[in-house]
């Protein structure tokens, strides 16, 4: 099983600010297969990036992902608060499909 | 527009089974893609229950494949999971979604909350 581990727990940023989230996998994760979602509170997640770099439908490109092997981050620019939300890293290449335990982004 | 939508009891009793539907609108199943379980505990993380492609074929969190079953009803156009024995560590929110070979969840119920509890 691949464990993915998230890096910060908690990120609190101010609006225009940048934030740098990390997705750090236990082994090598094939092909990229590594997507990125946002969650709000009493909400389904929203898948945002595929295949580590790639914005979902409807995705603006203030969203950005990068990464490839084990190291993957999520950056997103000029923060807004609507961006508060925690967001999860997920491989989907290897069953079962694991998640990383999340990063709650704040915004001041 | 695809939608999925769960349902089921929101109070099952410990060691009995769980169970719930997810009803496909705007999408035949038969047409492909895997349809998929994720839960969230109360104020914790995501957790990939497992899919069922349109065939039958099934993938298995192995943490959870003693007690679940996943089983689709393309006549029907929904999927469904069952999960036996059940203590209060499975008290979620129970969300259905489609996923595929090569693409991560794209499209998601609503989730349905699902208590365990005497």
């Amino acid at each position: 099983e691949i464990v993915l581990t998230q890096s910060p727990g908690t990120l609190s940023l101010s609006p225009g600010e940048r934030a740098t989230l990390s997705c750090r996998a236990s082994q090598s994760v094939t092909n990229n297969y590594l997507a990125w979602y946002q969650q709000k509170p009493g909400q389904a997640p929203r898948l945002l990036i595929y295949v580590a770099s790639s914005r979902a439908t409807g995705i603006p490109d203030r969203i950005s992902g990068s990464g490839s092997g084990t190291d993957f981050t999520l950056t997103i620019s000029r923060l807004e608060p609507e961006d508060s939300a925690v967001y999860y890293c997920q491989q989907y290449v290897n069953s079962p499909h694991t998640f990383g335990q999340g990063t709650k982004l704040e915004i001041k | 527009q695809v939608q999925l939508q769960e349902s089921g009891p929101g109070l099952v009793r410990p060691s009995e089974t769980l169970s719930l539907t997810c009803l496909v609108s705007g999408y035949s199943i038969s047409n492909g893609y895997f349809w998929g379980w994720v839960r969230q505990p109360p104020g914790k993380g995501l957790e990939w229950i497992g899919s069922i492609y349109h065939s039958g074929s099934t993938y298995y969190n192995p943490s959870l494949k003693s007690r679940l079953t996943i089983s689709v009803d393309t006549s029907k156009n929904r999927f469904s999971l069952t999960l036996s024995s059940v203590t209060a560590a499975d008290t979620a929110v129970y969300y259905c979604a489609r996923e595929d070979t090569g693409d991560p969840f794209d499209m998601w119920g609503q989730g349905t909350v699902v208590t365990v509890s005497s």
